[in-house]
């Protein structure tokens, strides 16, 4: 692993079903994001962690779940997924210092039919 | 509200220089992002700036001016892989940052 993976690469999901999107990361970074990315919109943070054992919600946490068992991982799941959920989901990553930048993964594109 | 500003679209052409504004509104300042972002990719990190001015990075300069809440990202000798969106991103009190929607760039030979 280089980086951050994400997983699923797509996924073509039911309305009304559970979904887990999986996010790795081995940089050793404290701070993890899940962000949604929809045409025309910035990205919009959904929940985030600053370090393992905590999470907060961002500017959009309704539908999404989150938790941070350890360093690495960060699994983002739709209990119940809703069409206004399609959208590509990036996780990302970062070490606190000096500018905070941070590294994403390559994306899940979702689509909720 | 939290508000970042930034044009949709703009085109150049190849071996120009090009300039994409950001205006942003926050909630505290810690900092002003710019990210490059190829079509069905990732967003890549370009720059960062905390001061007032000029941070330059080879092809790629970014100012900032903090009493304006205004930011630009300069790009010289386009070549058409630069051919992206550029995000703009301020990070707020909090720590987290805001988007903008992005300035898709269109080089054209």
């Amino acid at each position: 692993i280089a980086g951050i993976t994400q997983a699923p690469t797509s996924q073509i999901l039911a309305a009304g079903r559970r979904m887990t999107l999986r996010c790795t990361q081995d940089m050793r970074h404290n701070a993890m994001y899940w962000y949604r990315q929809d045409l025309g919109l910035g990205l919009r943070l959904i929940h985030y962690s600053n370090t393992a054992g905590t999470t907060g919600k961002g500017e959009v946490p309704d539908g999404y779940s989150v938790s941070r068992a350890n360093t690495d991982d960060f699994p983002l799941t739709l209990a119940s997924a809703v069409p206004s959920q399609t959208s590509v989901y990036f996780c990302a990553s970062s070490q606190a210092g000096d500018n905070n930048e941070q590294f994403f993964g390559p994306g899940t594109r979702l689509t909720v039919l | 509200g939290q508000n970042i500003d930034q044009p949709t679209e703009m085109t150049a052409t190849e071996g120009a220089i090009v300039q994409i504004n950001c205006t942003y509104q926050t909630s505290g300042f810690n900092g002003l992002f710019w990210y490059q972002q190829h079509a069905g990719e990732a967003p890549t990190f370009l720059s960062y700036n905390v001061l007032d001015g000029l941070e330059e990075k080879g092809r790629f300069s970014s100012f900032l001016s903090r009493s304006k809440g205004y930011s630009y990202l300069l790009l010289k000798e386009l070549q058409m892989k630069d051919s992206a969106s550029y995000l703009c991103a301020v990070m707020d009190s909090n720590y987290q940052l805001i988007w903008g929607a992005g300035t898709k760039l269109i080089i054209k030979p």
